[in-house]
């Protein structure tokens, strides 16, 4: 079965900062990968994702992320943080094949501080 | 842009009750999922759907739990007797395809059991 770990629960960082949010996934053969946001009292907005080619994948907000295989990674990356994206981000890996559920990470939460 | 809608935003209940949860997912996607997020913890799959069987369900999907599409555009989620334990906040997402495509999210129904 698959399994997503996001080891920090909580990051701070300044405005105008760079910033990586670390995911690590279990999954026996080729994962789909994906990020979202979650804002306070608000649903889950994808940010990007990974399916293949390419492993530097480019989301929407100034995000990108890297698959990289040989960690079982995919880190969540922006060069330059704005107060707005204070938020909870979740990994979520799916399999593939059945329902394509996907299972998500614990999560990151994000606060800036300005 | 099309989006997710679910319906209500907030239910209160009491133990025992019978609930409904509504959800009008994109209109030309095929594929219709249940999460559930605890106060505080990490999203979990419930169930998926699609032409009109359920896919797959996680163990939490238990005989209280039952979907269906009532009609060409709603997808809801009922409850037979709520439990203390079933609080929590839930999302409805669809998906054009099953393969290599991305769940949309809806804004999420907070259900409270007392």
């Amino acid at each position: 079965a698959q399994s997503v770990t996001q080891p920090d629960i909580h990051i701070t960082v300044s405005e105008g900062a760079s910033l990586e949010l670390r995911c690590n996934y279990s999954y026996g053969a080729t994962p789909y990968l994906f990020w979202y946001v979650q804002s306070p009292g608000q649903g889950l907005q994808l940010l990007l994702k990974y399916f293949s080619g390419d492993t530097l994948v480019q989301g929407i907000k100034g995000f990108e992320a890297e698959f990289k295989r040989s960690q079982s990674s995919f880190n969540l990356r922006k060069p330059s943080v704005h107060w707005s994206d204070a938020a909870e981000y979740f990994c979520a890996v799916a399999a593939g094949g059945g329902g394509n559920k996907l299972t998500f990470g614990t999560g990151t939460q994000l606060k800036v501080e300005l | 842009e099309p989006e997710v809608t679910q319906t209500p935003s907030h239910q209160v209940t009491q133990m025992g009750q019978e609930v409904i949860l509504r959800c009008v997912p994109i209109s030309n996607h095929l594929y219709f999922y249940w999460y559930r997020q605890i106060l505080g913890q990490k999203v979990e799959f419930l169930v998926s759907f699609y032409n009109n069987e359920i896919s797959e369900k996680s163990e939490i999907f238990d005989d209280q739990f039952s979907v269906e599409r009532p009609d060409g555009s709603n997808f809801t989620l009922k409850i037979r007797s709520t439990k203390l334990e079933d609080s929590a906040m839930y999302f409805c997402a669809s998906s054009l395809r099953q393969i290599q495509e991305t769940q949309y999210f809806g804004p999420g129904t907070r259900l409270l059991v007392l």
